[in-house]
């Protein structure tokens, strides 16, 4: 089954602990990307990568980190995680930029 | 940046009509895609119309685009419960290799 897995699901944490959210995709897709959806902000780009070790910024990329180092896999890290990132945190793949892109369920990220 | 805004934000109607949500966005698109968000999940693509097309139908569903207007409509005919969700539009600004979303219109559907 094509899908793109986040995890964790659901992780609270405190300021500053460090901390990785995995994306792992099984198509095969070239583009991965990060969002993250607060209300009456919608979906925002944070990262992107178009191919393995090429990765962009998006619109909201302070305080985030990614890697490409395989195909498959775009983790999002956040090195010192302050309460501004509370959200709900999107992975997404397609096969470039534009096309129709498959998402993870979210990870519910609360950060005290 | 926003490039899509959806209208109206949120949509109540009884099972069995047709509802109707807008998207306008600003800049000119190769092709604008809608998906559906149900409550706490990840989105998942709808229908994809590019710039050159007017109109597309997938199922219950017909998607139309003014590219004169700047503007796509997404209705869903003969509406169901199940229908519940939020809807979201999402253009690929030209020459940029992303998608950008609008904000979503909630669709409540009542039984």
């Amino acid at each position: 089954e094509a899908q793109v897995t986040q995890n964790p699901r659901y992780l609270i944490t405190v300021t500053g602990k460090k901390l990785t959210v995995t994306c792992s995709q099984n198509m095969n897709h070239e583009y991965m990307s990060w969002y993250r959806q607060d209300p009456g902000l919608g979906l925002r780009q944070i990262y992107y990568s178009m191919n393995v070790e090429v990765t962009d910024k998006g619109d909201v990329p302070e305080g985030y980190k990614v890697s490409r180092k395989e195909k498959r896999n775009f983790p999002l890290i956040l090195e010192s995680p302050s309460p501004n990132q509370t959200s709900l945190y999107f992975c997404a793949s397609s096969l470039e930029g534009r096309q129709p892109q498959h998402f993870g369920d979210g990870t519910r990220l609360s950060i005290l | 940046s926003q490039q899509g805004e959806e209208d109206p934000q949120a949509l109540s109607i009884q099972e069995g009509e047709n509802a109707t949500m807008n998207c306008s966005y600003k800049t000119s698109i190769n092709n604008l895609q809608w998906y559906r968000q149900n409550s706490g999940r990840g989105l998942v693509h709808l229908i994809l119309i590019r710039s050159n097309e007017r109109e597309k139908h997938s199922g219950r569903l017909r998607v139309t685009l003014d590219t004169s207007k700047k503007s796509s409509s997404l209705l869903i005919t003969a509406s169901r419960a199940a229908d519940t969700a939020s809807y979201f539009c999402a253009t690929d600004a030209a020459g940029a290799q992303k998608l950008v979303f609008g904000q979503g219109t909630r669709l409540t559907i009542n039984p």
